[in-house]
């Protein structure tokens, strides 16, 4: 089955500063990439995510990368401010029945003003 | 707006009880999800259900059972909780979209602790 592997586990920037996570999927059939973002004490809510036919996606300050060949995708974050201080949890799927997605362990972010 | 809404923030259990956590979402999303969240080990998926009465395991089922009676509401059982099942429990809804996967909306979380 699918195996995602995330990295950093932990990554401190300073505010204003560029974050970058990074995860590798085991399964070319793998077409679909969200990334989630849980912010202390709250649900995970999707941030950005992209599918197999795209190999960049950017929303303002967030944007996505994806290399299928390589079986790597990453995100990255701009000008980074204190509230992006949360958990990142990035995450693929398959086109099978329901969607199942199988999540990275998660890298805490912290934003350091 | 989705809303996915469970039924317990915090459920305190003794060894050996049986455990029901339920779940609702009001968007008639097809799709459902359980899942719990350890540190250091992301999500992982216990069961899913892509329609009424359907249910399919997901990563780590062992101990657990799930019941989905109707579409809204998804039901995770703990048939004998065991302290190794202390964690926090999310269930997330989604829609089969006609590209395939789309985006699991998440419930606020229940945190069991077994004692």
């Amino acid at each position: 089955g699918e195996n995602v592997e995330q990295h950093p586990s932990t990554l401190s920037v300073q505010e204003g500063d560029s974050a970058v996570i990074k995860c590798t999927y085991s399964d070319s059939a793998s077409n679909y990439f969200p990334w989630y973002k849980q912010e202390l004490g709250k649900r995970p809510q999707l941030i950005i995510d992209i599918r197999s036919n795209v190999g960049e996606k950017k929303d303002q300050r967030i944007a996505v990368t994806l290399n299928k060949t390589a079986k790597h995708f990453s995100l990255h974050i701009t000008e980074t401010q204190p509230e992006d201080s949360a958990v990142y949890f990035c995450a693929a799927s398959t086109s099978e029945y329901g969607n199942k997605l199988v999540f990275g362990a998660g890298t805490i972010l912290r934003v350091k003003s | 707006d989705v809303k996915v809404t469970q039924s317990s923030r915090y459920l305190v259990k003794r060894t050996g009880e049986k455990v029901f956590l339920e779940c609702v979402q009001d968007m008639d999303h097809e799709n459902m999800f359980w899942y719990r969240q350890d540190p250091g080990l992301g999500l992982r998926l216990i069961y899913f259900s892509y329609d009424v009465k359907m249910k399919e395991k997901g990563d780590i089922p062992e101990g657990y059972s799930v019941s989905r009676e109707k579409k809204e509401r998804f039901s995770l059982i703990l048939e004998s909780a065991s302290t190794n099942q202390t964690s926090m429990y999310l269930c997330a809804s989604s829609l089969w979209g006609e590209t395939g996967a789309d985006t699991q909306y998440f419930g606020p979380g229940t945190r069991l602790t077994v004692l």
